[in-house]
């Protein structure tokens, strides 16, 4: 099956620096990747779809500038949190999705981030 | 616009009963619906999906779901639980609408009891 990586598993930073965060969908080419944060207890909200080659469309009340979004090839997109603060720790997921009609999305299994 | 709603944030379960989680959703036009499970601190995988064929959907783990559209539910069944389904449920759903997005669910957890 389809397989989606992250990479990192976890990571914690001092609040103040940036974090990337890869996601690599390793056997097949995603044209669509999305990018999720998921808090505690919580379900997943969508932050934003990127599609290989252009911008990312962002979710209503997700700070472009804050979560800078690149999809530079088909099975590579990038997360990076610009000037990180604790409440910017979650879990954030990503998910690759091929094909015109995107009905399945592969998701990875998640990077963990704790601001300090 | 669509949306998910998950009935009952939490569900227990003894090992070997019947498991029923629900879901019902709300959409214009005709949608594709997702049920996905997660363990803890890992990413979601999906169990099972309709997408406009067959509206008893068979899934791994010997989960199942019914597309009932004059309900507008999608509910969730496996007749035997096992300690190994204790996870995070969500339903999903996604549409065509001017561009495809998946709304989740607030999630179910399910507790199986020994």
């Amino acid at each position: 099956g389809a397989v989606v990586s992250q990479h990192p598993s976890r990571v914690i930073c001092k609040s103040g620096t940036s974090v990337k965060i890869e996601c690599r969908s390793l056997d097949f080419q995603a044209t669509t990747m999305f990018w999720y944060r998921q808090f505690p207890k919580q379900s997943l909200m969508l932050m934003a779809t990127s599609n290989e080659g252009s911008k990312a469309t962002y979710e209503q009340g997700v700070e472009k500038d804050k979560f800078l979004i690149n999809h530079a090839s088909l099975t590579l997109s990038t997360l990076t949190v610009t000037s990180a603060h604790p409440e910017d720790s979650s879990f954030y997921i990503c998910s690759a999705s091929t094909g015109l009609l995107q009905e399945t999305q592969y998701f990875g299994p998640g990077t963990r981030l704790l601001v300090l | 616009a669509q949306s998910v709603t998950q009935l009952g944030s939490h569900v227990s379960v003894s090992e070997g009963a019947l498991v029923l989680l629900r879901c019902n959703y709300s959409s214009s036009v005709p949608p594709y619906l997702f049920w996905y499970v997660q363990y803890p601190n890992q990413g979601l995988q999906l169990l099972l999906k309709y997408t406009s064929a067959a509206t008893l959907v068979k899934g791994i783990n010997g989960f199942e779901a019914e597309f009932k559209k004059s309900e507008t539910s999608f509910h969730l069944t496996k007749p035997s639980a096992h300690m190994s389904d204790a996870a995070e449920y969500f339903c999903a759903v996604r549409a065509d609408t001017g561009g495809f997005k998946t709304i989740f669910g607030a999630g179910t957890r399910l507790f199986v009891k020994a």
